[in-house]
């Protein structure tokens, strides 16, 4: 079946400008996360949604960067007056249900460059 | 806080090598423990994983075993391919869900 979907692949925006980052989960999936990833900081935990609400948001980096899910379905991210030190991968993963021992599916990224 | 420590890369190997990677985490409860692998060009994907102490995960020809009490969770496979060459990342999560991972470790097999 169809995995996790993301869009767009790549992005690149100049400095002070907002982005969205969009996110298809696996059909069914109530679950859904995103995480960064980025060479200095390597994997990091951004946001998750259990269903449309999300529970924890201590992963945010700053209060430029919101996220939303409608539907129970697809996800935005939204980063607003763009910096450097945002650039990374963008990663968003779903799973059936929120569970720890629960596999995550990862979707293949969003490459953003903020020049 | 929780956390994940993984030996630093890179390694390089010849193919039908053994390969060892370590892991070790630190973690407020009990964690389930997952290895992720990211081929090149390509997402993340799930290699195994294991959800209680004891318990041993294994897929293609790897395994990692939950050791509490050394809180460990090393991947092992006893004879690598060129295929196996991707960048490894182990990772813990806990009540909140999240995945704490790993730096990674790349890993390059060569023929």
């Amino acid at each position: 079946g169809a995995g996790v979907s993301q869009s767009p692949s790549n992005k690149v925006t100049e400095k002070g400008k907002d982005v969205e980052l969009r996110c298809d989960p696996i059909s069914g999936h109530t679950a859904l996360y995103w995480y960064r990833q980025s060479l200095g900081q390597g994997l990091e935990f951004l946001i998750y949604f259990q269903g449309n609400s999300a529970p924890d948001k201590s992963g945010l980096p700053s209060d430029r960067f919101s996220a939303e899910r409608t539907g129970g379905s697809v996800s935005t991210l939204t980063i607003q007056r763009t910096q450097q030190e945002d650039s990374a991968v963008y990663l968003c993963a779903s799973s059936p249900r929120t569970s720890q021992a629960e596999t995550q599916y990862f979707g293949p990224g969003t490459r953003l460059l903020v020049l | 806080g929780d956390s994940v420590t993984q030996m630093e890369g890179p390694v390089t190997l010849s193919e039908e090598a053994f390969l060892t990677i370590n892991c070790t985490y630190t973690a407020t409860g009990y964690p389930s423990l997952f290895w992720y692998v990211q081929y090149p060009g390509e997402g993340l994907q799930l290699l195994l994983k294991a959800t209680k102490a004891d318990d041993k995960g294994s897929n293609k020809g790897f395994e990692a075993t939950y050791r509490k009490e050394t809180t460990s969770f090393h991947l092992e496979k006893g004879s690598v391919q060129v295929s196996d060459s991707a960048v490894y990342f182990c990772a813990l999560s806990l009540r909140d869900y999240k995945l704490s991972f790993g730096a990674g470790t790349t890993v390059t097999v060569r023929a």
